[in-house]
């Protein structure tokens, strides 16, 4: 039974094309985080959510648009792909917030789903 | 703005070779987290660091913590090709911020 999958794994799309990405994780986490991966493997965090509350945004065109409808799942929509959005989109799932105060908070990352925009 | 820095970015060593991986941030932070992504594939935790001087084990890999000097090394003893991957280090601050990452390949 996979943790934290994500659905589709590859998306190939028109550029000005609209796209959502799912997630869901059975591990009974209150935090979600969405995560791209550029060509260059370099990870950056885009969002995060604690119990279905949006409590990390970054700097991220308002094209990405997060939506959480329960505290298992976790969505990303994007509208109007442009090229430079092409990337691995991972989703992780943790028992808490990161930076909090206590002990170790291990991010569960799903496989990713790669997208591509032509 | 938080800043974590891994180097080398690649490496190449052959098997049996000893190496370290060294991962330094720019802030006070006592949680340091190494993961190793295997190419196409998701992300895996390897080692969870919580205190200044904490050092775990597992297998031919060993992590270390230095709050003070901001550094955490993963140490590769006697390398296998089993071990070829990309390792992240990872400073909790806000979030899980990432080092651009070790691609390692290990030759015969």
């Amino acid at each position: 039974d996979t943790a934290v999958s994500q659905t589709p794994k590859y998306l190939v799309t028109q550029m000005g094309n609209d796209k959502s990405i799912k997630c869901e994780q059975n591990l009974g986490h209150d935090t979600m985080y969405w995560y791209k991966q550029d060509s260059k493997k370099f990870l950056k965090i885009m969002f995060s959510y604690n119990n279905k509350e949006l409590i990390i945004n970054e700097t991220v065109p308002n094209r990405f648009s997060p939506k959480s409808p329960d505290k298992a799942h976790l969505n990303l929509h994007i509208n109007s792909l442009e090229l430079g959005d092409s990337a691995v989109y991972f989703c992780a799932s943790s028992q808490a917030p990161s930076g909090g105060s206590s002990g170790a908070n291990v991010l569960t990352f799903g496989a990713g789903s790669r997208l591509t925009v032509l | 703005e938080l800043k974590v820095e891994q180097n080398p970015l690649f490496l190449s060593m052959q098997e049996g070779k000893n190496y370290t991986i060294y991962c330094n941030y720019s802030t006070t932070s006592d949680r340091l987290y190494w993961y190793r992504q295997d190419p196409g594939k998701s992300l895996e935790s390897l080692f969870v660091l919580l205190s200044n001087g904490a050092v775990k084990q597992e297998g031919r890999l060993m992590a270390s913590l230095d709050t003070k000097a901001r550094l955490s090394t993963l140490h590769i003893t006697a390398a296998v090709h089993d071990l070829s991957a990309t390792y992240f280090c990872a400073v909790d601050q806000y979030a899980l911020n990432f080092g651009k990452g070790t691609s390692l390949l290990v030759t015969p």
